[in-house]
């Protein structure tokens, strides 16, 4: 079965620091890869995804992810966070064959300090 | 656009009652989802639902039923709760190969309280 791992648990960043958070998938075949945020009290949206092609992927609000499959990871990064960042975020991988069921790592909560 | 709506938002029930999650969704995918996301442990798929008529288990099935009813709507139920059910409901849907290019869209949650 696939996993996905998010070794950081809670970060904590003032405000224009930059971001960098770790996610690494287990499956060596073709995988989708995604990352999705939850802001406090609301649903998840998807902040940005990896199918093919150029391997850094932009986002929405300024987040980008580059996916390195030697390494098997996909991880997040943002060059200047703001107090708004303050969420929840998930990676999840989908794969294989793009049988739609996505596997979720544990989340990462990022706190941040105006 | 409503997107995807999960009713209730909020439940509280005692150990061993019943009760049905219900949602809906408003942009005509084929595939539905319900997943519990617990403190720690990220997201975990109860159960899917590839195409009207069709429910699959996910990692955590036990204690749960689902029922596509049609290609809108995706119920999931607990026939007995018990307190290990406490936790967040996500209803949410997709549609591979589409504009969306498989994105899932997620309802708000339903937490679910067991006493």
């Amino acid at each position: 079965a696939q996993s996905v791992s998010q070794h950081n648990h809670h970060v904590i960043l003032s405000e224009a620091a930059s971001l960098e958070l770790g996610c690494n998938y287990s499956y060596g075949g073709t995988v989708n890869l995604f990352w999705y945020v939850q802001y406090p009290g609301q649903h998840l949206q998807l902040l940005l995804k990896y199918f093919s092609g150029d391997p850094l992927v932009k986002g929405i609000k300024g987040f980008e992810a580059e996916f390195i499959k030697s390494k098997f990871s996909f991880n997040l990064r943002k060059p200047s966070v703001q107090w708004s960042d303050t969420a929840e975020y998930f990676c999840a991988s989908e794969g294989p064959f793009g049988n739609e069921k996505l596997t979720f790592g544990t989340g990462t909560r990022l706190t941040i300090i105006p | 656009n409503a997107g995807v709506t999960q009713t209730p938002k909020f439940q509280v029930l005692k150990t061993g009652q019943s009760m049905t999650l219900q949602c809906a969704q408003d942009m005509n995918h084929n595939s539905m989802y319900w997943y519990r996301q617990d403190p720690g442990m990220g997201l975990r798929l109860i159960y899917y639902s590839a195409s009207e008529g069709t429910t699959d288990k996910g990692e955590v099935p036990n204690g749960y039923n689902v029922s596509r009813l049609n290609k809108r709507e995706f119920s999931l139920r607990l026939e007995s709760a018990a307190p290990s059910q406490t936790s967040v409901y996500f209803c949410a849907s997709s549609e591979p190969g589409g504009a969306s290019g498989g994105e899932l869209f997620f309802g708000e949650g339903s937490r679910l309280t067991v006493l």
